[in-house]
């Protein structure tokens, strides 16, 4: 069964500062990852995805690929506290034919 | 635009009572339908998925029933409410099943007394 860890669990970063979120899976068949976003009360939010080994820049947010260390990750650029919210890794496009999510990370971004 | 609507906002429900929570979507047709739940703070945990009318997966054994009686609806439901029922149910749509961004509703938070 396809296993999706995050770190770190909790993340609090300064107003402006960099954000980094990490996600680690254990199915190499997967082929499809997203990072989603929800603040409190809400549903969550598609961020990005990203398909292919490498980054992908959009806005303030990047995310990494690389395939063959089973690792995914996010960067968020000079992070505001509207960005405190608690970030999902998800992946799908593995042998079960299931998305999964991670257990996700709060960041708290400090004015 | 597509829109996705989850009733109730909210409930609060006695244990072994029965509950029905519903979804639906506008502004698309022949929607992947999902359901998920999530424990307050917790990762989101799918239930149910359907591709299409009268065609529903269970994903994980949870005392929940789901069924899809329009294209446009989705319905989670069971007859005897447990303790561990309560949490966040989201309902949410894509294009591909399972391999597609998936968009989700506002969510109906459920407390189980």
């Amino acid at each position: 069964q396809q296993k999706v860890q995050q770190s770190p669990e909790s993340l609090i970063v300064p107003e402006g500062g960099m954000a980094s979120l990490n996600c680690t899976f254990s199915d190499r068949n997967s082929q499809y990852f997203w990072w989603y976003r929800q603040h409190s009360g809400e549903g969550p939010k598609a961020l990005m995805s990203i398909f292919s080994n490498g980054d992908k820049k959009e806005g303030r947010f990047t995310a990494h690929l690389n395939k063959a260390s089973l690792h995914v990750s996010l960067h968020i650029k000079d992070s505001q506290p509207s960005d405190s919210a608690l970030y999902f890794c998800a992946v799908s496009g593995n042998s079960n034919n299931r998305i999964f999510f991670g257990d996700g990370t709060q960041l708290v971004v400090k004015p | 635009a597509q829109t996705i609507h989850q009733w109730p906002v909210a409930e609060i429900k006695a244990v072994g009572s029965p509950l029905s929570l519903g979804c639906t979507i506008k502004g698309k047709s022949s929607p992947n339908l999902y359901w998920y739940w999530q424990a307050t703070g917790g990762t989101l945990q799918q239930l149910f998925y359907s591709i299409t009318v009268g065609q529903v997966e269970s994903v994980v054994q949870l005392n929940l029933s789901a069924s899809r009686p329009k294209d446009d609806q989705f319905i989670l439901s069971t007859e005897k409410l447990l303790l561990s029922h309560s949490g966040f149910y989201l309902c949410a749509w894509s294009l591909h099943i399972n391999q597609d961004t998936q968009y989700f509703g506002p969510g109906t938070r459920l407390l189980v007394l």
